[in-house]
């Protein structure tokens, strides 16, 4: 089944400690990336890369470290979590949208991490 | 500066026919996106639009006009699984989706 996995789901942590969220995808995608959701704002971006060694900051990418050293993972890093960083936090895969592309191309998500900072 | 505009909130009864509008001001254009998110889960791909016009997928169905900045989704039959937030989304000249904050709406019995 073709899917973007996340994790944990649900995770509680103190300022400061160093903390690492899992993104992994089996479809091949080249294309992943990193939001964060907030009531009222909708989907940020924060991080994305289009292929392996190869990323990018988004909109809102302060506070926060992407990797990717393999094409299906996309590992988010918060080095010092700070309560700011309190938000609902999403991977996404797609195939990488070019002029050749053409048609469609839709993003899959992960389930989503909550993060409480206290 | 990009800017995505959607309603806020949307009340709607059961069975009844819904349009959710979303207007863009983007650097360029190469598609426009709808999504559904359930309260809590991860929004799922509902259309996809890059040429003016309709398309129909069943009980949904999205319009573009890209001389307006302008799409709408219209749900028919409204059922209460319907009850979430639906995302518009625009794929910009650099190939990034700018979001939208996103309608929710409600559908009462």
């Amino acid at each position: 089944e073709a899917q973007v996995t996340q994790n944990p789901r649900y995770l509680i942590t103190v300022t400061g400690k160093k903390l690492t969220v899992t993104c992994s995808q089996n479809m091949n995608h080249e294309y992943m990336s990193w939001y964060r959701q907030d009531p009222g704002l909708g989907l940020r971006q924060i991080y994305y890369s289009m292929n392996v060694e190869v990323t990018d900051k988004g909109d809102v990418p302060e506070g926060y470290k992407v990797s990717r050293k393999e094409k299906r993972n996309f590992p988010l890093i918060l080095e010092s979590p700070s309560p700011n960083q309190t938000s609902l936090y999403f991977c996404a895969s797609s195939l990488i949208i070019t002029r050749g592309t053409g048609g469609s191309t839709e993003a899959f998500f992960g389930q989503g991490t909550r993060l409480t900072v206290v | 500066g990009q800017n995505i505009d959607q309603p806020t909130e949307m009340t709607a009864t059961e069975g009844a026919i819904v349009q959710i509008n979303c207007t863009y001001q983007t650097s360029g254009f190469n598609g426009l996106f709808w999504y559904q998110q359930h309260a809590g889960e991860a929004p799922t791909f509902l259309s996809y639009n890059v040429l003016d016009g309709l398309e129909e997928k069943g009980r949904f169905s999205s319009f573009l006009s890209r001389s307006k900045g302008y799409s709408y989704l219209l749900l028919k039959e409204l059922q209460m699984k319907d009850s979430a937030s639906y995302l518009c989304a625009v794929l910009d000249s650099n190939y990034q989706l700018i979001w939208g904050a996103g309608t929710k709406l409600i559908i009462k019995p």
